[in-house]
């Protein structure tokens, strides 16, 4: 089954305690993203990577890391989570950009609360 | 540069109702547009999409919606809703030319009664 999958689904941490959500497709997708959802905002985009070892700066990148060095994953770092970075994330993949046409596929999404 | 704005974050309709969610779009060049669904505690998935050609889009689940460049406007719409519609509904826009940009709404939730 054509998946994007993230883990964990949802996380509790504290503080400045490092932490790694991943993600990862099956469908040998180029472009990956990573987006946050908060309340009234819609999704913001974090991070984005148009294929193994090319990353870029989405609009809210503050605070957050990404890699990519495999096609399929993608994993969002935070090395040292705030408060503000409680959110509910997602990560998506398509065959090129939304730019060229194409369908964003997401994840079911990891939700994190930040103590 | 390009914005998207969702008029109503929520809209509620009773079962069988026409549903129409508004969409506007900010764009100095043609935009590519979407339409996703977030159904609860789920990821978005594509409605449907405009890119170029015929203006009048059909999307999954009986939904479409029209591309009107005079107006900047991309609204979706269901002649009949159906319980299962309930769902947040995201507008979006890119640029053919800014490939790894797409920009979303704030959303709207759609809500429909007995």
């Amino acid at each position: 089954e054509a998946q994007v999958t993230q883990n964990p689904r949802y996380l509790i941490t504290v503080t400045g305690k490092k932490l790694t959500v991943t993600c990862s497709q099956n469908m040998n997708h180029e472009y990956m993203s990573w987006y946050r959802q908060d309340p009234g905002l819609g999704l913001r985009q974090i991070y984005y990577s148009m294929n193994v070892e090319v990353t870029d700066k989405g609009d809210v990148p503050e605070g957050y890391k990404v890699s990519r060095k495999e096609k399929r994953n993608f994993p969002l770092i935070l090395e040292s989570p705030s408060p503000n970075q409680t959110s509910l994330y997602f990560c998506a993949s398509s065959f090129s950009s939304g730019g060229m046409g194409g369908e964003q596929f997401f994840g079911p999404g990891t939700r994190l609360t930040v103590l | 540069a390009q914005s998207v704005t969702q008029l109503g974050s929520h809209v509620s309709v009773s079962e069988g109702a026409l549903v129409l969610l508004r969409c506007n779009y900010s764009s100095s060049v043609p935009p590519y547009l979407f339409w996703y669904v977030q159904y609860p505690n789920q990821g978005l998935q594509l409605l449907l999409k405009y890119t170029t050609g015929a203006t009048l889009v059909k999307g999954i689940n009986g939904f479409e919606a029209e591309f009107k460049k005079s107006e900047t406007s991309f609204h979706l719409t269901k002649p009949s809703a159906h319980m299962s519609d309930a769902a947040e509904y995201f507008c979006a826009v890119t640029l053919y030319s800014s490939a790894s940009k797409i920009i979303f709404g704030s959303g709207t939730r759609l809500s429909i009664r007995p």
